[in-house]
């Protein structure tokens, strides 16, 4: 299957200060990318989803100035949260599609932990 | 609102045997669901797609249902490995976003 890697695995910052997340699809070109969060013995809630070039399309109840997704190419998508607090640590995983109603790919995740 | 379900939040059978879960949506009728494998600190790895048109898919060990009468989508293990133990999602799969249901952990003991 196709590959999708997102950096870092696992980041630990201080409350108050950003953390970047980065996925990138390696062998092919992610016209959609997913965003989502994952608390412990939970499941993948969605963020928000982005087309490259596009603004992305949050979830409701997911602060968009908050967590900010960029997907400026088909390779490519950054999530940045913001301002990070200690109930912001979660695991995030990130997913790239080609095309609809097609299966998906999904990163490694990235554990965030804010102290 | 439509919402995809998965009632058994865990399942625990002896190797050998043919391990079952359900998943099961309201509300709605997708177009496709997918059953995707995730084991701890790792990101969900995609399994099956089964269409709304096909009753059945099979792959390997794997097997999938897709019943629209009963709003219910089964996955079959047969001959279950303690490798396999993991926890299964099910998703549903439109032109927009990818919703998955909350899990079910699944342990196959020796």
């Amino acid at each position: 299957g196709a590959v999708v890697s997102q950096h870092p695995s696992w980041v630990i910052c201080k409350s108050g200060t950003s953390v970047k997340i980065e996925c990138r699809s390696l062998d092919f070109q992610a016209t959609t990318m997913f965003w989502y969060r994952q608390f412990p013995k939970q499941s993948l809630m969605l963020m928000a989803t982005s087309n490259e070039g596009s603004k992305a399309t949050y979830e409701q109840g997911v602060e968009k100035d908050k967590f900010l997704i960029n997907h400026a190419s088909l390779t490519l998508s950054t999530l940045t949260v913001t301002s990070a607090h200690p109930e912001d640590s979660s695991f995030y995983i990130c997913s790239g599609r080609q095309g609809s109603g097609t299966e998906a790919f999904f990163g490694q995740g990235t554990r965030l932990t804010v102290v | 609102s439509q919402k995809i379900e998965q009632n058994s939040e865990a399942l625990n059978i002896q190797e050998g045997k043919t391990a079952t879960l359900t998943c099961n949506y309201t509300n709605y009728s997708p177009a496709y669901l997918q059953w995707y494998r995730q084991d701890p600190g790792r990101g969900p790895v995609f399994l099956l797609l089964i269409r709304e048109n096909e009753k059945e898919k099979r792959k390997e060990r794997l097997k999938v249902t897709f019943d629209t009468t009963l709003k219910q989508s089964l996955f079959h293990i047969t001959a279950s490995q303690p490798a396999d133990s993991a926890t299964y999602l099910c998703a549903e799969i439109s032109a927009s976003k990818i919703i998955f249901g909350s899990g079910t952990r699944l342990s196959i003991r020796p």
